[in-house]
């Protein structure tokens, strides 16, 4: 089966500290994305990236950078983490052709104390 | 980006057939209609998606009106598997690639 892997089902970090959230993908995907996910706001597209090292921002960038190193691993930092970054944090990649699907992660709930 | 509308909620009976409707009268030429769900506590997952013409697979079908400005996914029988939250987005690669997602539509199955 393909997989989106996310390092953590549950992160408890504390305000100011910095924070990686981690996404490998086993299928040779070209894009991949980061969302989170807010009861009453559904899903915001923060970062994505369509190759090695390229990235480009999504809907809601502010307070967050990412890493494309490699294919198949796409990490999302929180440089200061801070209590409104608290959320569900959603890992997706896809192969460049539209005519594929996105695969999601199973998420990282992350609270920040 | 073009926007679809969804109802917030909908319900069902096990075992009857569903019909989840969405607008999306700006659509353009080039956005390909997805359809994802969302179970209780997952990340979404990909149902179908279609261009112009209706499109079935294991999960689902896919209705596209004529004039593309509207489209059904067709559960055929609902299960209790099949309550969550059903997403209808607009992809395109006219300018860059990326699901927009909606509010959605929460689906209730009822034994």
């Amino acid at each position: 089966d393909v997989k989106v892997t996310q390092s953590s089902r549950y992160l408890v970090k504390r305000t100011g500290e910095k924070v990686f959230l981690e996404c490998v993908q086993d299928m040779d995907h070209e894009n991949m994305f980061w969302y989170r996910q807010d009861p009453g706001l559904g899903l915001r597209l923060i970062y994505f990236s369509y190759d090695v090292k390229m990235k480009e921002k999504g809907d809601i960038p502010e307070g967050y950078s990412v890493s494309r190193e490699k294919k198949e691993r796409f990490s999302l930092i929180l440089e200061s983490a801070s209590t409104n970054q608290t959320s569900m944090y959603l890992c997706a990649s896809s192969p460049r052709q539209i005519r594929y699907g996105y695969t999601f992660g199973s998420g990282t709930r992350l609270t920040v104390v | 980006d073009a926007k679809t509308t969804q109802p917030n909620s909908m319900e069902s009976n096990e075992e009857e057939p569903v019909h989840l409707p969405c607008n999306h009268s700006t659509i353009s030429g080039t956005d390909y209609i997805h359809w994802y769900r969302q179970l209780p506590s997952q990340g979404p997952e990909y149902v179908i998606h279609g261009l112009t013409s209706n499109v079935n697979n294991r999960m689902a079908s896919l209705a596209i009106a004529e004039d593309r400005k509207s489209s059904t996914l067709i559960l055929h029988r609902a299960t209790l598997r099949d309550a969550a939250v059903y997403y209808c987005i607009l992809r395109s690669t006219y300018n860059t690639d990326k699901l927009i997602f909606g509010t959605g539509t929460r689906l209730q199955v009822f034994p």
